[in-house]
């Protein structure tokens, strides 16, 4: 079925960074997509980037592109973000989820891979404050 | 960027009693293939968000039956046919067609 285990909680002052991990187990970790997303208090889930496990290519949302950095060890089917030049604003938990893959069958006979988002970790709390 | 929008945003319901959240989408997540790239979760409280159906209608693994989507190009709509005690919590719907965005959430409450 798979399980994700997240790293602990983190407080940072603003400015430093900070770099959180996320262990899968009970898949074969290459096969499937990594997501990042984080959820500040009372707020609704924000996405931050992925990384494809099919093509080996990372993609970030534009609203952390140059601050987020996510990074893969395949041996250790672990993958990491860092956020850097943390602020106020970046308090939030902070999950890895699981992108599951569909291949969805089209009337143009070409192949469409959906990635949907069925195991998520339990999330590490990242408070920053001076 | 895609905006989605939730309504209501509480949802008092009695037990047994059926339930149902619409979210809209400010442009369509209909895919060229045919298929609409909007997913719905649920996140009980303290836990993390579990998803309860992909691609506008297809359960995911476990979901029990009463919880159904529908819905095509901007406006969806889950419906819970009877709802229990386990269900309450925050329910987002999210779009995949660019990028991923969530709406603001709709808390559902048992009476």
């Amino acid at each position: 079925q798979g399980q994700l285990v997240q790293s602990g909680a983190e407080v940072q002052k603003p400015g430093a960074s900070v770099k959180l991990s996320c262990k899968a187990s009970g898949y074969p970790f290459s096969r499937f997509g990594l997501f990042w997303i984080r959820q500040a208090p009372g707020q609704r889930p924000e996405w931050m980037g992925w990384f494809n496990g099919g093509s080996g290519r990372t993609t970030y949302s534009q609203n952390f592109q140059g601050r987020v950095t996510i990074t893969i060890d395949r041996s250790a089917s672990t993958g990491f973000l860092e956020v850097g030049s943390l602020r106020s604003e970046d308090t939030a938990t902070y999950y890895c989820a699981r992108g599951n893959i569909v291949v969805l069958p089209a009337a143009d006979r070409k192949s469409y891979y959906y990635y949907y988002l069925d195991v998520w970790g339990k999330g590490t709390t990242v408070a920053v404050s001076s | 960027d895609i905006v989605m929008t939730q309504s209501p945003l509480s949802l008092p319901v009695s037990p047994g009693e059926p339930a149902s959240i619409s979210c809209r989408a400010s442009q369509s997540l209909l895919h060229s293939n045919g298929y609409n790239y909007l997913d719905w979760f649920l996140q009980k409280p303290g836990q993390s968000p579990q998803l309860l159906i992909y691609l506008g209608s297809s359960r995911a693994s476990g979901v029990p039956d009463r919880f159904s989507g529908s819905g095509s190009g901007t406006d969806f709509t889950l419906n819970i046919s009877r709802v229990e005690a386990e269900d309450v919590g925050i329910y987002f719907c999210m779009q995949a067609l660019q990028g991923w965005t969530f709406g603001q959430g709709t808390r559902v409450e048992i009476k």
